[in-house]
């Protein structure tokens, strides 16, 4: 069974269009994450929901909103997708915020052309 | 705020040499220190953590880190690389306490074992 699952895999749209990324966890955990990895490979937490509840929110711009229908899912939707936004996005959950560790899913890569 | 410096950026080492990763860090209070591993088109994977207690940390695959607080420091460690411990390895931070579980993230290290 896989534990943290993200669909699509890969995803290559246009720039100017919306999409969206689904994450479904079966671990039962409370935490939920998006992060954002460059083409250099850097990391950086784009959000965070605990029990539905947004925590985190850092400078993304307003064109990325997150929306968490349960605990177990958290999807990422992209209005008026630009060049930049090309990354790998990763989903990850975790049991709590902090000492837990926090597992990842396989990531979608998307390509804005 | 806290960051994190990865040392080394690519560090190349032949088949069953030992090897270290850098890993430093910078917090005015006290963290949680993690090594994550990302193998080639993969999400990541959770190597071994500091929490508290003793500095020296056993995870998984034979890596081991040694938490040095007057140094800042957790560095990565295996006595002996197998091919299949190429892949793309990042050190973490996150606050040890009142969390929301954001973790900073180092730049990366590419690790190529060579045969």
């Amino acid at each position: 069974d896989t534990a943290v699952s993200q669909t699509p895999k890969y995803l290559v749209t246009q720039m100017g269009n919306d999409k969206s990324i689904k994450c479904e966890q079966n671990l039962g955990h409370d935490t939920m994450y998006w992060y954002k990895q460059d083409s250099k490979k850097f990391l950086k937490i784009m959000f965070s929901y605990n029990n539905k509840e947004l925590i985190i929110n850092e400078t993304v711009p307003n064109r990325f909103s997150p929306k968490s229908p349960d605990k177990a899912h958290l999807n990422l939707h992209i209005n008026s997708l630009e060049l930049g936004d090309s990354a790998v996005y990763f989903c990850a959950s975790s049991q709590g915020a902090g000492r837990y560790e926090q597992y990842f899913g396989p990531g979608t890569r998307l390509t804005v052309t | 705020a806290q960051s994190v410096t990865q040392l080394d950026s690519q560090v190349p080492v032949f088949e069953e040499a030992p090897v270290e990763l850098r890993c430093n860090y910078s917090s005015s209070v006290s963290v949680y220190l993690f090594w994550y591993v990302q193998y080639p088109n993969q999400g990541l994977q959770l190597l071994l953590k500091y929490l508290s207690g003793s500095t020296l940390v056993k995870g998984i695959n034979g890596f081991e880190a040694e938490f040095n607080k007057s140094q800042t420091s957790f560095h990565l460690r295996k006595p002996s690389v197998h091919i299949s411990d190429t892949a793309e390895y990042f050190c973490a931070v996150t606050l040890g306490s009142g969390n929301t579980g954001k973790l900073i993230f180092g730049q990366g290290t590419t690790l190529q074992v060579k045969p």
